[in-house]
């Protein structure tokens, strides 16, 4: 299926375990991200790649990481998930600026309980 | 420190009537702003956008106005109908066009009939 997928959607796990939410687009975008939305907040960027191979911090990346050894994945890992981090994930992506509509495209969202 | 804010939560509309979101950013270097459309279990869905170098920008029923001096833009969706019903983000972006967003909470519009 054309678009961008996150797996799985629903995920409930228990502190200090390690957690990877897979985000998977077939677009061939240049640029992907990770976003947490929390009452209140919105959404939060966690991590954001331009490429392959290359990513860089968000607003709120600390007990997060982040890989990009494919341009169509961007996996998501918690090392020791803590309760703070139960929130519901977005991944999303877009293409290069000007070759592009410029927006970008989000995924439908990965639901995450830490007990 | 929330650099873009949407002070409202919620809002409740009559359907054909014109609904108007709100939303405030404090940081002058925002040159782009967008605003998502998000429905219950899935992911927020682009709207309309505008940049800086414009005060209004137009799409069918959806409206968006900038003033830069209030630092402060507007949704406007006339008429408002049943399936609008949704929560609306505002967000925003500093050179780049949409590469980093930051998002304000959100505000849940209600359309009644």
């Amino acid at each position: 299926d054309a678009g961008i997928t996150q797996s799985p959607r629903y995920k409930i796990t228990e502190t200090g375990r390690q957690v990877t939410l897979m985000c998977h687009q077939t677009w061939s975008h240049s640029y992907m991200f990770w976003y947490r939305q929390d009452l209140g907040h919105g959404l939060r960027l966690i991590y954001y790649s331009a490429a392959a191979d290359i990513t860089d911090k968000g607003e709120v990346s600390d007990g997060y990481v982040v890989s990009r050894s494919k341009t169509e994945n961007f996996p998501l890992t918690l090392e020791s998930a803590t309760r703070s981090q139960t929130s519901v994930y977005f991944c999303a992506s877009r293409g290069l600026a000007g070759v592009s509509t410029d927006t970008q495209y989000f995924g439908p969202g990965t639901r995450l309980t830490v007990l | 420190d929330q650099q873009v804010k949407q002070n409202s939560p919620s809002l409740s509309v009559q359907e054909g009537r014109i609904s108007i979101l709100n939303c405030d950013y404090t940081n002058s270097m925002f040159d782009y702003f967008l605003w998502y459309k998000k429905y219950p279990a899935e992911g927020p869905t682009f709207l309309i956008s505008i940049s800086s170098i414009k005060d209004k920008n137009e799409d069918g029923r959806f409206t968006v106005f900038l003033n830069k001096s209030a630092k402060h833009l507007s949704l406007h969706i006339v008429p408002s109908q049943p399936g609008d019903s949704a929560v609306y983000f505002c967000a925003a972006s500093a050179g780049w066009g949409a590469q980093k967003l930051v998002f304000g909470q959100g505000t849940r519009l209600t359309i009644n009939p």
